[in-house]
C-alpha cells in the first residue's frame, strides 16, 4: 500500500518549452503532496508544498511562475516547468502524505528525469 | 530551525560487517526522524521512523536506528551488510508529527565490497 506513482519517468525537451510532470497516489488519499529536486549526488531540495483545493506554498527562492503546482484532486498533484532551460534539468520527486493511514510519513513517487537541450 | 547532518558522505564496508550510518538533528522541539533509501535514478523507500515512541526503532531490510536525546543522534546500524544494500542512505527530521516539511540530510552513500 501506499503507492505514487510519476509520470514521464523520463522527458527530454528543448529549451524554451513547457513540461508537464504528473504525481499520483493510487492507492490513498493525499491532501498534501510536495514536490523535490534533487541534482546529482545531492541531496533532496523541497520546491513546494501542495495541498488539495488550494494554492501551493513554494520554497524561498523557487520561482512560482516558472513551476506551476496543481492539485486539483486528492490523487493528483501535476508540476509544469514553463518555458524550460538547460539549468532545469535535475532529477524532479514527488511525495504524498496520507493522513489517515499512516500519519507522519510522506511515501514518495519514483521520480522524472528531466532533460531539457 | 531544524536541520540534519549526516557525518560521511561515503561508506564502505565489507559485505557482512556491521553498517553505521551516522546522523545529528537539531530541533528546538521534540522531533520525528526518518531514514530513506534511494537507488540509483529511483525515488525514496522509507526504511523507518522515529515518531516519540520507542527509542530503539526496527526497519525493514534488517535496519534500527536508536533515538538519543542527549547525544542528537539517530544513526542507522545493521548488523551484517549484504552487496543489495549498497544505495544512498537520506536522514531526515520533520517538523510535526503530521508529514509535514521534512528536512533532509545530505545524504550518505554507502558502498559494500565483496
Amino acid at each position: 500500500g501506499a503507492v505514487v506513482s510519476q509520470h514521464p519517468s523520463r522527458v527530454i525537451c528543448k529549451s524554451g518549452t513547457s513540461v508537464k510532470i504528473e504525481c499520483r497516489s493510487l492507492d490513498f488519499q493525499a491532501t498534501t503532496m510536495f514536490w523535490y529536486r534533487q541534482f546529482p549526488k545531492q541531496s533532496l531540495m523541497l520546491m513546494a508544498t501542495s495541498n488539495e483545493g488550494s494554492k501551493a506554498t513554494y520554497e524561498q527562492g523557487v520561482e512560482k511562475d516558472k513551476f506551476l503546482i496543481n492539485h486539483a484532486s486528492l490523487t493528483l498533484s501535476t508540476l509544469t516547468v514553463t518555458s524550460a532551460h538547460p539549468e532545469d534539468s535535475s532529477f524532479y520527486i514527488c511525495s504524498a502524505r496520507d493522513r489517515q493511514r499512516d500519519r507522519g510519513t510522506q511515501y514518495f513517487g519514483p521520480g522524472t528525469r528531466l532533460t531539457v537541450l | 530551525a531544524q536541520s540534519v547532518t549526516q557525518l560521511g558522505s561515503h561508506v564502505s564496508v565489507s559485505e557482512g560487517a556491521l553498517v553505521l550510518l551516522r546522523c545529528n538533528y537539531s530541533s528546538s522541539v521534540p522531533p520525528y526522524l526518518f531514514w530513506y533509501v534511494q537507488y540509483p535514478n529511483q525515488g525514496l523507500q522509507l526504511l523507518l521512523k522515529y515518531t516519540s515512541a520507542a527509542t530503539l526503532v526496527k526497519g525493514i531490510n534488517g535496519f534500527e536506528a536508536e533515538f538519543k536525546k542527549s547525544e542528537t543522534s539517530f544513526h542507522l546500524t545493521k548488523p551484517s551488510a549484504h552487496m543489495s544494500d549498497a544505495a544512498e542512505y537520506f536522514c531526515a527530521v520533520s517538523e510535526d508529527n503530521q508529514g509535514g516539511k521534512l528536512i533532509f540530510g545530505q545524504g550518505t552513500e554507502l558502498s559494500v565490497k565483496p
